[in-house]
């Protein structure tokens, strides 16, 4: 298993600010994954963080928005840019454990409020 | 594309009684299916998975199977508490992680379930 922890686990911005939410896991992993839960429905991905290279973004979701880093294989951060009510969201972290076949992990998540 | 219907909630239920949650999926090939919960302000925890036909995913009271002929994988538990109370997440991989992108965890839209005393 692997242990992630987010922070920060809520925040509540104001509209046009930004905001960087930072993953560690306590252990090297090769796959590292953002989702957003928006308020009452499903998970949907944002982007796969690759180490060493850019972000690979999945359709709606444009790094200028949704900034993410993965310099090394136990940490990742995703960021929100010039945020808006409708980015009002939990931000989760998740990582593959074992081979590439594992399962998924998540973080407990980071809540964001948006004014 | 892949797709995981899910039956709407919330369910409301007594404690000790039977739970079945429906889960119906859409995609090519032999996809791992997958339950996750979610407690109240908590993180998504896996709670069971199957990754053949016909495989039976347990843990904690709660079972389903991979049923490929009619591309299910209802969620059952014979007799639910009050410390059942979540949102329940049916999904689906579609085979191996690949590095650089491509890889997706397809979810439902989650059933919140109720269990009172």
């Amino acid at each position: 298993s692997a242990v992630i922890s987010q922070k920060p686990s809520r925040d509540i911005c104001q509209r046009g600010t930004s905001l960087t939410i930072q993953c560690q896991v306590d252990s090297q992993v090769t796959m590292m994954f953002w989702y957003r839960q928006q308020p009452g429905q499903s998970l949907t991905l944002i982007a796969t963080a690759n180490q060493g290279s850019e972000a690979t973004y999945e359709s709606g979701f444009v790094i200028d928005k949704f900034p993410i880093s993965r310099p090394n294989l136990t940490f990742s951060t995703l960021t929100v840019s010039n945020m808006s009510p409708e980015d009002s969201s939990i931000y989760l972290c998740s990582v593959v454990v074992g081979d590439f076949t594992g399962e998924l992990f998540f973080g407990e998540g980071s809540r964001l409020t948006v004014l | 594309g892949d797709s995981v219907t899910q039956m709407e909630g919330p369910v409301t239920l007594s404690e000790e009684a039977f739970l079945t949650i429906n889960c119906t999926y859409t995609a090519t090939g032999y996809p791992s299916l997958f339950w996750y919960v979610q407690y109240p302000g908590e993180g998504l925890q896996l709670l069971l998975k199957a990754t053949k036909a016909d495989d039976k995913g347990s843990n904690k009271g709660f079972e389903a199977t991979y049923r490929k002929e009619t591309t299910s994988f209802h969620l059952e538990k014979g007799s639910v508490q009050v410390s059942d109370s979540a949102v329940y997440f049916c999904a689906l991989n579609r085979g191996r992680w690949v590095t650089g992108g491509g890889n997706k965890l397809t979810f439902g839209t989650g059933t919140q379930l109720k269990v009172e005393l």
